[in-house]
């Protein structure tokens, strides 16, 4: 159980298009999902938190017109970076924290990444 | 601000070596300590949650304590397929975890 998967798991585009990732719990509803950046061996760095129904809660320094947030339903996230350049690249992670947990700021489950590219 | 510290940085260890990874944190009011691992090129793979200090949990080769200060990860006879990196990350209730930084271990046959 507690099953979150990450679509796509790696890509490469072109400087100035967006790219949409996707997060979703598969066998669990969260109310809050989680995005992280993760640069080469360095730890998780939040960039944002997910609300289903809300406007998602950014992390100071995180440009919320560069990464856009969408939390459509209680299984389902998604970051779209805007005009991506170079320096976005790197690997994305997002988490779940499921329904019926206290506190959403609990355990949290991981998908397993994606890759992002940027020429 | 609430702080996680993990030590060491990256440990190297040989097949049965048994050795543990410190997790020290300043938190108010912990409401839990996380521990997760990570595979390169991979999200991190939940492990432990610990509640309270004297709180002990187990699987496989790995055990996870508490105290009041700090978390400790202990590996028991590791083999190979141990080689990870390690996080630890606490909460002190509705607020994101802190994460440390991680440790990189790497168990040599």
């Amino acid at each position: 159980g507690a099953v979150v998967s990450q679509h796509p798991s790696w890509v490469i585009c072109k400087s100035g298009t967006s790219v949409k990732i996707e997060c979703r719990s598969l066998d669990f509803q969260a109310t809050t999902m989680f995005w992280y950046r993760q640069f080469p061996k360095q730890s998780l760095m939040l960039m944002a938190t997910s609300n289903e129904g809300s406007k998602a809660t950014y992390e100071q320094g995180v440009e919320k017109d560069k990464f856009l947030i969408n939390h459509a339903s209680l299984t389902l996230s998604t970051l779209t970076v805007t005009s991506a350049h170079p320096e976005d690249s790197s690997f994305y992670i997002c988490s779940a924290s499921p329904l019926f947990l206290e506190s959403s700021y609990n355990e949290q489950f991981f998908g397993p990444g994606t890759r992002l590219t940027v020429l | 601000e609430d702080q996680v510290t993990q030590s060491p940085e990256a440990l190297r260890l040989q097949e049965g070596e048994s050795s543990s990874l410190n997790c020290s944190y300043t938190v108010s009011g912990l409401r839990g300590l996380f521990w997760y691992r990570q595979d390169p090129g991979k999200g991190p793979e939940f492990l432990f949650t610990l509640y309270s200090a004297g709180e002990e949990k187990e699987k496989e080769r790995l055990k996870a304590t508490l105290t009041k200060k700090e978390s400790f990860l202990h590996i028991t006879a590791p083999k190979p397929e141990d080689s990870a990196t390690y996080l630890c990350a606490a909460n002190s209730g509705n607020t994101p975890l802190v994460f440390g930084k991680g440790t990189r271990l790497s168990v040599i046959a």
